[in-house]
Formats: structure tokens, C-alpha cells, sequence
């Protein structure tokens, strides 16, 4: 079966640096998404990866590794509006994509 | 403004209703999407509609009934629906369905209560 996999909530400090790690199992690989999602709003689109490696946007950036399934999103220098849901989504073999639960991030004082 | 809208933003329904959701896209993309979102569950795909035809369609129950009149239009008509289908509604769309690196953008969705 295809899976994401993505932890469920992190707490993290205004100001610091977060990790959120996402593993995927699908039948092919198209590439991953990561998604921003504010409570009672639409997802927004973060960044996309298809080759390994890193890539930096400003205070984010993705980072992709296709031979362990593995992903990550990097946030750094915290802001309160950083608070927020972040979704990673695989695209399989079919082009359709394969979304995680989400991780809800909590950003602290 | 994501360019996406849907109405109505929420929506409180008995289970014997007929009611339909509705989605407009401004941005000029060919495919619309439905989507399903639980309380802390993935996003689940209902619906995929490519140049008004629908190419996808993910043994979602007959009790929602999609339409897509053009390409810019999406609807989602819903009758006796259980209480199980509550849930916020998303409506998406995107360039082209079959390029990986088209994203979506989503619209704000609709709370969907089934009482």
C-alpha cells in the first residue's frame, strides 16, 4: 500500500530552528510536496522536490532523499505565524498525490 | 486571494438534505479536484476533473455527485449523506493533472456538518 508517514505535532521556540521529517512508500515517485495549512484555511504550496538533495527558500527549505523515502522540512528563525499544519504529499506513478495527517506545528514565546 | 473560491464556507445539513457546494477557479488551469479532509487525517482525493472530463473517481459513494460544467466551475451536489461525512470539502485546481510539478492551490474549503 502507499503510505506517508509524518509525525503528528511538534512545540518549538520563536527565534529556533525545526525539523519536520516525513517518510513515504509509494508505488513509483514523482517528486513531494510540502503544503502549509493555517487553521481554517486552504493549504499553500511550499516547495517541491524531484532530485535529491537540498533545496533553501528564504527561512525554509526541503530536503529530499529518493533512495531512503525520506524528506524533511527546515524552518528557521521561527516567527509566531509560522504556527501552523504542514502537509507532505508524494506523487506516485500515476501522477495522483499521496497525502500524510499533517504535522501541527506550535510555535512558543 | 488564492484565486480559488468555494461556497459555502460552512454549512450545517440533516441527513435527509440535498444541498451542493460550489467551486470557482480564476486562475485559467485546466484540472479541478474534491477533496475530503478529517479531523487529523490525510487529505483523501474524491474527485479529478481534466478539461471538464472526470478522470478520476475514488470509489467515493454515490451519495456525492460531482459536476463540471466547464473548466473553471466545480460542484459537489450531496444528498442523505451520513454523519460520518462531516468534514472540511476542498476544492483544488491545477495546470495540468498529469505534470508532477504543477501544484495545487487550494480553495478555503467548506465545514460540512451532517446532523
Amino acid at each position: 500500500g502507499q503510505n506517508i508517514d509524518q509525525p503528528t505535532e511538534m512545540t518549538a521556540t520563536e527565534g529556533a530552528i525545526v525539523q519536520i521529517n516525513c517518510t513515504y512508500q509509494t508505488s513509483g515517485f514523482n517528486g513531494l510536496f510540502w503544503y502549509q495549512q493555517h487553521a481554517g484555511e486552504a493549504p499553500t504550496f511550499l516547495s517541491y522536490n524531484v532530485l535529491d538533495g537540498l533545496e533553501e527558500k528564504g527561512r525554509f527549505s526541503s530536503f529530499l532523499s529518493r533512495s531512503k523515502g525520506y524528506s524533511y522540512l527546515l524552518l528557521k528563525e521561527l516567527q509566531m505565524k509560522d504556527s501552523a499544519s504542514y502537509l507532505c504529499a508524494a506523487v506516485d506513478s500515476n501522477y495522483q498525490l499521496i497525502w500524510g495527517a499533517g504535522t501541527k506545528l506550535i510555535i512558543k514565546p | 486571494e488564492t484565486g480559488v473560491t468555494q461556497t459555502p464556507r460552512h454549512l450545517v445539513m440533516g441527513m435527509t438534505n440535498k444541498k451542493s457546494l460550489k467551486c470557482e477557479q480564476h486562475l485559467g488551469h485546466n484540472a479541478m479536484y474534491w477533496y475530503k479532509q478529517g479531523a487529523k487525517k490525510p487529505l483523501e482525493l474524491m474527485f479529478v476533473y481534466n478539461f471538464k472530463e472526470q478522470t478520476e473517481n475514488n470509489s467515493v459513494p454515490s451519495r456525492f455527485s460531482p459536476e463540471c460544467p466547464n473548466s473553471s466551475h466545480l460542484f459537489l451536489h450531496l444528498h442523505t449523506l451520513q454523519p460520518e461525512d462531516s468534514a472540511l470539502y476542498l476544492c483544488a485546481s491545477s495546470q495540468d493533472p498529469g505534470g508532477p510539478s504543477y501544484e495545487q492551490y487550494f480553495g478555503p474549503g467548506t465545514r460540512l456538518t451532517v446532523t
